[in-house]
């Protein structure tokens, strides 16, 4: 079974960096996701694709404080520099083969402190 | 600019019916897949249906299979979600999402609360 697993929680300092983490059940590795940004009382914002091999491509407007690395069935969203409007729910997802649907991971919700 | 507006959300009684839509503008609407996600009070994203772009393809999330329509009307840029038989685990933030494998835009949102 698809699954995607993210902590509940992260918190950085102002300025620092962060890096959350959204891992693949077993058997799905291969798979590539998309990393989205709810902040509070929005709707979400798509960031990035993540590939396997660690490549990514992000959506318009996204600042180059925001990449994405691949290790295994772990995929990385790091945040540099953290800002105040950084704070915010972040989302793995991805989607099946053979048949098609959308997993979303439970989300990480980032505090900047 | 990629615009997606939401509207159609309320109170319904369980059992009832809504029909969400989104108005799509600032891209070409007719050659994207279209999506809606869901967000009950304090949860996750939840993925609900999906339609390819000429309607030829639709998906339904397990737990609304039988009871929700998508649809769409390229010629008026928008995406529709008929819900019936609504239960009050439907109560959520329902999102339309344009898609090319994994959303890039998505909308506002449109509150759907169901209860007596």
């Amino acid at each position: 079974q698809l699954v995607l697993t993210q902590s509940p929680s992260a918190s950085a300092s102002l300025g620092a960096s962060v890096k959350l983490t959204c891992t693949l059940s077993s058997g799905h590795s291969s798979y590539a996701i998309a990393w989205h940004q709810q902040q509070p009382e929005k709707g979400p914002r798509y960031l990035m694709k993540l590939n396997s091999d660690g490549s990514h491509s992000k959506g318009d407007g996204i600042p180059d404080r925001f990449s994405g690395s691949s290790s295994g069935a772990e995929r990385y969203l790091t945040i540099s520099s953290l800002q105040s409007e950084d704070e915010a729910d972040y989302y793995c997802q991805t989607w099946g083969t053979g048949g098609f649907y959308w997993v979303f991971g439970g989300g990480t919700k980032l505090t900047v402190l | 600019e990629v615009q997606l507006v939401e509207s159609g959300g309320g109170l319904v009684k369980p059992g009832g019916s809504l029909r969400l839509s989104c108005a799509a503008s600032g891209f070409t609407f007719s050659s994207y897949s279209m999506n809606w996600v869901r967000q009950a009070p304090g949860k996750g994203l939840e993925w609900v249906s999906s339609i390819s772009s000429s309607s030829s393809y639709i998906y339904y999330a397990d737990s609304v299979k039988g009871r929700f329509t998508i649809s769409r009307d390229n010629a008026k840029n928008s995406l529709y979600l008929q819900m019936n038989s609504l239960r009050a685990e439907d109560t959520a933030v329902y999102y339309c999402a344009r898609s090319v494998v994994s959303p890039d835009y998505w909308g506002q949102g449109t509150l759907v609360t169901v209860s007596s």
